[in-house]
């Protein structure tokens, strides 16, 4: 059973437009959510954060929007660059763990 | 930053070998170490936990025996795919969590190590 889920296995966006990947989890115990970009052959990088208590987190062009009642988050990068296109992995965290449960992917195309 | 480094980075192997792979980290002290794998297409998938000094905590579904995990030093985690078979082919990727100044849920990746067992 899948507890994060990201149903979109990928996503074109123009040049300078918004992307925004989404997100959702089953787990009403997870309290804390991050994105994690990955390029093909190379490790995840961490991108941004969301503790359960906020519902918003904005870093540069990376915002974090998350929606407790309908346990769903999503990230908007704006404006998009090429330099974006990668897969982005939404991760789910509970309190007492420090295991991270990671989604499927979303690999995110930005056109020129 | 916090580095992480993978070595080997590919390796292929026949079916049967054993192969080590190291996970390091090179500017920090690492309390845990988490060991990952991912399928073309999928997520990653967490396998265990190891905590320096410690024996490794394995998720469910996870053979303790086949993937061996040692985590020797605050710096240095191992982990041994035993008798590789072709369905151990897959990218596996170490993280770790530093042991001081730590945000909640602070991870950094290495690179991940291709396996491909023929």
């Amino acid at each position: 059973d899948q507890q994060v889920k990201q149903n979109s296995p990928s996503l074109s966006v123009q040049e300078g437009r918004i992307s925004i990947l989404n997100c959702d989890y089953t787990n009403s115990m997870f309290d804390y959510f991050l994105w994690y970009k990955k390029y093909p052959a190379e490790g995840p990088t961490f991108l941004i954060s969301i503790s359960s208590i906020k519902d918003k987190n904005e870093d540069g062009r990376f915002t974090v929007f998350l929606n407790k009642s309908a346990k769903h988050l999503s990230l908007h990068i704006v404006p998009s660059q090429p330099g974006d296109s990668a897969v982005y992995f939404c991760a789910a965290s509970e309190n007492r763990d420090d295991k991270i449960i990671f989604g499927k992917g979303t690999r995110l195309h930005i056109l020129p | 930053g916090a580095v992480v480094s993978q070595h080997p980075s590919w390796v292929i192997c026949k079916s049967g070998t054993s192969v080590k792979i190291e996970c390091r980290s090179l500017d920090f002290q690492a309390t845990t170490m988490f060991w990952y794998r991912q399928f073309p297409k999928q997520s990653l998938m967490l396998m265990a936990t190891s905590n320096e000094g410690s024996k490794a905590t394995y998720e469910q579904g996870v053979e303790k025996d086949k993937f061996l995990i040692n985590h020797a030093s605050l710096t240095l985690s191992t982990l041994t795919v035993t008798s590789a078979h072709p369905e151990d082919s897959s990218f596996y990727i170490c993280s770790a969590s530093p042991l001081r100044n730590r945000r909640y849920n602070e991870q950094f990746f290495g690179p991940g190590t291709r396996l491909t067992v023929l």
